[in-house]
């Protein structure tokens, strides 16, 4: 069975960093695509970043680039997100999610990890 | 960056109801589109990729179709646990881009 687990959200204040890790099991972790979505209270889905099996290709929205970085570990079947220079906007639950490759549709995502970036 | 903009925002049906979303995309992505189910307070769900590929276990009520700049997610017969909000997404090429939702009611 497929599982992600996210964890790393909590509180943080304005201009600080957080790190969310994905912890995979139940597939062939080096052989797929990973992603981030985010989901603002009430709001729709945005995705964040992505990031290909060999860490050759990586993608972000405008929203984060030069603040987000995305990073994976194939031998401990872990993804991540380092977030610098948070700001208010930033704040949602954050999921992973898995792809066949970098463009592809998500096929298994996470419970998510709530991120709120408040002083 | 190509936009996705989904048509209506919210709909209201009944059981049993043909439900018919719309997804337009400001350039053409061949069939690089996908579709997903969220339900209250869960996690979204892949329905359909490709444009027109129903995923694994996703009932045949739903299907969809397009190709270019304009998709259809079509449900044939609503359903009371269909009660969603339903977003496009594009993945030919970054950013991947959802469409802002569809909110679907039962009646």
């Amino acid at each position: 069975e497929v599982q992600l687990v996210e964890s790393g959200g909590g509180l943080v204040q304005p201009g600080r960093s957080l790190r969310l890790s994905c912890a995979a099991s139940g597939f062939t972790f080096d052989d797929y695509a990973m992603h981030w979505v985010r989901q603002a209270p009430g709001k729709g889905l945005e995705w964040v970043s992505g990031i290909s099996w060999n860490s050759g290709s990586i993608g972000y929205a405008d929203s984060v680039k030069g603040r987000f970085t995305i990073s994976r570990d194939n031998a401990k079947n872990s993804l991540y997100l380092q977030m610098n220079s948070l700001r208010a906007e930033d704040t949602a639950l954050y999921y992973c999610a898995k792809g066949v490759s970098i463009a592809a549709s998500f096929d298994y995502w996470g419970q998510g990890t709530l991120v709120t970036v408040s002083s | 960056d190509i936009q996705m903009t989904q048509s209506p925002s919210s709909l209201s049906a009944s059981v049993g109801d043909r439900v018919t979303i719309t997804c337009r995309a400001s350039q053409g992505i061949s069939n690089y589109l996908a579709w997903y189910q969220q339900k209250p307070g869960k996690v979204p769900k892949l329905l359909i990729y490709a444009a027109s590929t129903l995923q694994s276990g996703v009932p045949s009520r739903f299907s969809g179709s397009g190709s270019g700049t304009d998709f259809t997610l079509t449900i044939s017969s609503l359903q009371p646990e269909d009660v969603a909000t339903y977003y496009c997404q594009k993945y030919n090429s970054a950013p991947l881009t959802f469409g802002q939702g569809t909110k679907v009611e039962i009646k």
